[in-house]
């Protein structure tokens, strides 16, 4: 089954824990991307990549890495986690991306005490 | 990138067709329009997309005006389980960054 798998699902964490979220997919994409969704403003990108080896800054990159040395994976890692990066994670690929035609994972609820 | 606007919630009923307009009054010539769906807990995902006029596949209709300032989303017949938030979003051709909007909350009543 084509999908997009993101792990943890949920997760706890204290300010200052380095953490990653993992994200993986199936489909032999070439683009993928990470969003973090907060109430009230949508969706907001953080990260993306174009394929191995190339990323680049979305909109709210601040407090973030990740990193692309496969093609299938595409980890989100949080240094220095802040009480301000509590928020539902959503990674997603795309044949090319270019194209709009997202596939989104089921998301990761962070929350950073 | 072109920024969205769309309502932020509308309620319809059950067999009702739905309409949800998104104004995107700077969109570029290469600019493409997509929606997408999300249920609660849930990832997006997507649902249509189009260039200009009308595209149409078998759970919605998409249509576009000549100047493309705007696209509405038409969702014939809808059941309780179309409740949902409905993004759109504007992408432009050969970049990679995406700009989601608030969404419209959609309720489909009994």
């Amino acid at each position: 089954e084509a999908q997009v798998t993101q792990n943890p699902r949920y997760l706890i964490t204290v300010t200052g824990k380095k953490l990653t979220v993992t994200c993986s997919q199936n489909m032999n994409h070439e683009y993928m991307s990470w969003y973090r969704q907060d109430p009230g403003l949508g969706l907001r990108q953080i990260y993306y990549s174009m394929n191995v080896e190339v990323t680049d800054k979305g909109d709210v990159p601040e407090g973030y890495k990740v990193s692309r040395k496969e093609k299938r994976n595409f980890p989100l890692i949080l240094e220095s986690p802040s009480p301000n990066q509590t928020s539902l994670y959503f990674c997603a690929s795309s044949l090319q991306g270019d194209t709009g035609e997202l596939f989104f994972g089921e998301g990761s609820r962070l929350t950073v005490l | 990138l072109a920024k969205t606007t769309q309502p932020i919630s509308m309620d319809s009923y059950e067999g009702q067709e739905v309409n949800i307009t998104c104004s995107h009054n700077n969109i570029a010539t290469n600019d493409y329009i997509t929606w997408y769906q999300q249920f609660p807990s849930q990832g997006p995902r997507f649902i249509i997309q189009g260039y200009k006029t009308k595209v149409t596949n078998e759970v919605a209709s998409l249509f576009i005006p000549a100047d493309r300032k705007s696209s509405t989303l038409s969702l014939p017949r809808v059941s309780l389980s179309d409740t949902a938030v409905y993004y759109c979003l504007v992408g432009e051709s050969g970049t990679y960054k995406y700009i989601f909007g608030t969404g419209t909350r959609l309720k489909v009543l009994a």
